[in-house]
């Protein structure tokens, strides 16, 4: 079974200070990785995933993620918000370990807030 | 590329009706298709995934005779809400990825905001 956890339901952060967006998984074997962004009634738009290597990984917007392996960690992280950032964040995962085509699993969501 | 559109973005419709909503890869052949629903504040719930050509996969406890979803083609699959209730009202978000492998992203359309009267 795999399952991913977002444990904060809203992040707030002043507008140029950095931000990070928690995000712990759980799967039998190796995890692939995601996070997406949802604007207000509009799809989730893809901003970066992790397979093998790095464990730090560029995505789109200036954002960034660490993998790590021993916390079993992925969270977002960016150096400095912009208020164009306040959305929806959605952490997923899918294990590797198993054959064929698996779901992904998504997070409950961590409505992230930059302030002015 | 990869860009993933949906086809209405909001309908309104009476109690009883059929809803389809379309979704469609603009710029890449999509093997596999998803549909989402997403309840106010809450997360992604996966419906169904489905392969062009056969026949969907429904996730457990959604009714496979409600929500009709036909995947025509490699550029268009359709989600059909049948003798839509109160209760269906909700966001359905699609995605499609462009293969079948292990590794593939799911690229996710814009949604659309189903409410029934």
């Amino acid at each position: 079974a795999q399952s991913v956890a977002q444990p904060e339901d809203q992040v707030k952060v002043a507008e140029g200070n950095p931000l990070t967006v928690k995000c712990t998984y759980s799967v039998s074997g190796n995890p692939y990785l995601f996070w997406y962004v949802q604007y207000p009634n509009r799809g989730l738009q893809f901003l970066l995933k992790y397979i093998t290597g790095d464990n730090l990984v560029k995505g789109s917007y200036g954002f960034e993620a660490e993998f790590n392996k021993s916390q079993t960690s992925f969270h977002l992280k960016k150096p400095s918000a912009l208020v164009s950032d306040s959305a929806l964040y959605f952490c997923a995962v899918r294990d590797m370990s198993t054959g064929g085509y698996q779901k992904v699993t998504f997070g409950t969501g961590t409505k992230l807030q930059v302030i002015p | 590329g990869a860009v993933v559109s949906q086809h209405p973005s909001r309908v309104i419709c009476k109690s009883g009706t059929s809803v389809k909503i379309e979704c469609r890869s603009l710029d890449f052949q999509a093997t596999t298709m998803f549909w989402y629903r997403q309840f106010p504040k809450q997360s992604l719930m996966l419906m169904a995934t489905s392969n062009e050509g056969s026949k969907a996969t429904y996730e457990q406890g959604v009714e496979k005779d409600k929500f009709l979803i036909n995947h025509a083609s490699l550029t268009l699959s359709t989600l059909t809400v049948t003798s839509a209730h109160p209760e269906d009202s909700s966001f359905y978000i699609c995605s499609a990825t462009l293969g079948q492998g292990r590794t593939d992203t799911q690229y996710f359309g814009p949604g659309t905001r189903l409410t029934v009267l």
